[in-house]
């Protein structure tokens, strides 16, 4: 079935360093894909998101990166922050409408 | 705009009871979508709207009813409550479905006892 997993759960990285949370998922039709950020008591909050049809997307010190042909999904974060620190998932959709999220990984920042 | 918003932000239940869980957006949104988020883990849909009118299951829509009769609200019913259903409920909105950003609203603490 469908799918979207994170190869880790937690994440901890030195504040200014770069931050790579990856992401794997398993239907080859998702055409949509998006990162979101949840800190502690709130709603996911959208990042950034990539269509199929790209490979590598740039925000405000962030970078999506798909990869098709090994359905893989990733999120720099580039010069990390203490309010950084919070949960990121992936989540991937298609026409159908419906968004699938994976379980998270906890980005810790220490100062 | 006030986005996507709900209430209560926390609720207590005994096993059996019933509820409503309300959600409202004021960004005439087409699409809106029920989630539920348990420890540990990533958000599972429960049921989701394309417009007002229509409304469809999602992975675990079992415990639970939706309606939509308005763009702006669509509020989730507990029709009997179990301790299963103990969680973090969100809702989200977005333009359309699938490729839009949805937003999501703050949650409720849903506690069943």
């Amino acid at each position: 079935g469908e799918s979207v997993g994170l190869h880790l759960p937690t994440l901890s990285v030195q504040e200014g360093d770069n931050s790579i949370i990856n992401c794997a998922y398993s239907n080859s039709a998702s055409d949509y894909f998006i990162w979101y950020k949840q800190e502690s008591g709130k709603g996911p909050q959208f990042i950034i998101d990539i269509r199929s049809n790209m490979d590598k997307r740039q925000g405000q010190r962030v970078t999506v990166l798909l990869n098709k042909t090994v359905k893989h999904l990733s999120l720099q974060i580039a010069a990390t922050q203490p309010g950084d620190s919070a949960v990121y998932f992936c989540a991937e959709s298609n026409q159908g409408g419906k968004l699938i999220f994976g379980q998270g990984t906890e980005l810790s920042v220490k100062p | 705009n006030a986005g996507v918003t709900q209430t209560p932000k926390f609720q207590v239940l005994k096993t059996g009871q019933s509820m409503t869980l309300q959600c409202a957006q004021d960004m005439n949104h087409e699409y809106m979508s029920w989630y539920r988020q348990d420890p540990g883990m990533g958000l599972r849909l429960i049921h989701y709207s394309v417009g007002a009118g229509i409304t469809d299951q999602g992975e675990v829509p079992n415990g639970y009813n939706v309606s939509r009769s308005t763009t702006e609200d669509f509020p989730l019913r507990l029709l009997s409550a179990a301790p299963s259903q103990t969680s973090v409920y969100f809702c989200a909105s977005s333009l359309a479905g699938g490729t839009y950003e949805q937003y999501f609203g703050p949650g409720t603490r849903l506690t069943v006892t």
